[in-house]
């Protein structure tokens, strides 16, 4: 089965400018995670779909980040605008449905922002 | 404080050893456990799901919980250079759509 896809896989940008990342999930996998990844951390979640309706976007600063999930398939991420601090991968997974005993995330090769 | 602390290593051991990599964490929420292998430029990827207290074997690959001092371990017996990688703790509770929180990563290399 084909795995979860992210495009582009590197990105590049100045202070201040917007970048949008994409991810293609599993086929059938309802649920969907956005999680940023800072150099020399563990990934947090961003933001977790339930099919195209949000579940947890605690995380998500809202001001510059926002996500969407059209039609409850693919979704895109964005940031607008950037800062320095936002230079991180950015990890797309997705699950057969949260809330499940035994939910199982499979990530993405994620999309490795820098921000000069 | 961190709700899962984790050691980032680095840890270098020489093939054939076996590894001890672990966790502690905070929340006596978690009940779910797991170990996730993360290549360099690659997204993680799941090596061990644990439920609640005890052991759990998968050839060469041992993890273990310890809720009642909020510890978890990843053991590797016989170690090989392509276990090289960074390994990540994640644990969530048990209903609902509950986030995993991750540790911060331990960088391994295994010397050939």
């Amino acid at each position: 089965e084909a795995g979860v896809a992210q495009s582009p896989r590197y990105k590049i940008i100045e202070k201040r400018q917007s970048v949008a990342f994409w991810c293609n999930p599993i086929s059938g996998h309802a649920t969907l995670y956005w999680y940023q990844q800072i150099l020399g951390q563990g990934p947090k979640l961003l933001i977790q779909f339930q099919n195209n309706g949000v579940v947890d976007d605690s995380q998500l600063p809202k001001d510059r980040f926002s996500a969407e999930r059209l039609k409850g398939v693919d979704s895109t991420l964005k940031i607008q605008p950037a800062k320095l601090e936002d230079s991180a991968v950015y990890l797309c997974a997705s699950s057969l449905e949260s809330g499940r005993d035994r939910d199982t995330q499979y990530f993405g090769p994620g999309t490795r922002l820098t921000v000069l | 404080q961190k709700e899962v602390e984790q050691d980032p290593g680095p840890l270098s051991v020489p093939e054939g050893a076996i590894v001890s990599l672990n966790c502690t964490y905070s929340n006596s929420a978690f009940q779910y456990f797991m170990w996730y292998r993360q290549y360099s430029r690659k997204g993680p990827e799941l090596l061990m799901y644990t439920y609640s207290s005890g052991n759990k074997e998968d050839g060469r690959f041992t993890a273990q919980v310890d809720k009642s001092s909020k510890y978890i371990s990843l053991f590797i017996r016989d170690s090989q250079p392509s276990d090289s990688a960074t390994y990540l703790c994640a644990m969530r509770g048990f209903q609902g759509a509950q986030k995993l929180v991750f540790g911060q990563g331990t960088r391994l290399t295994i010397n050939p």
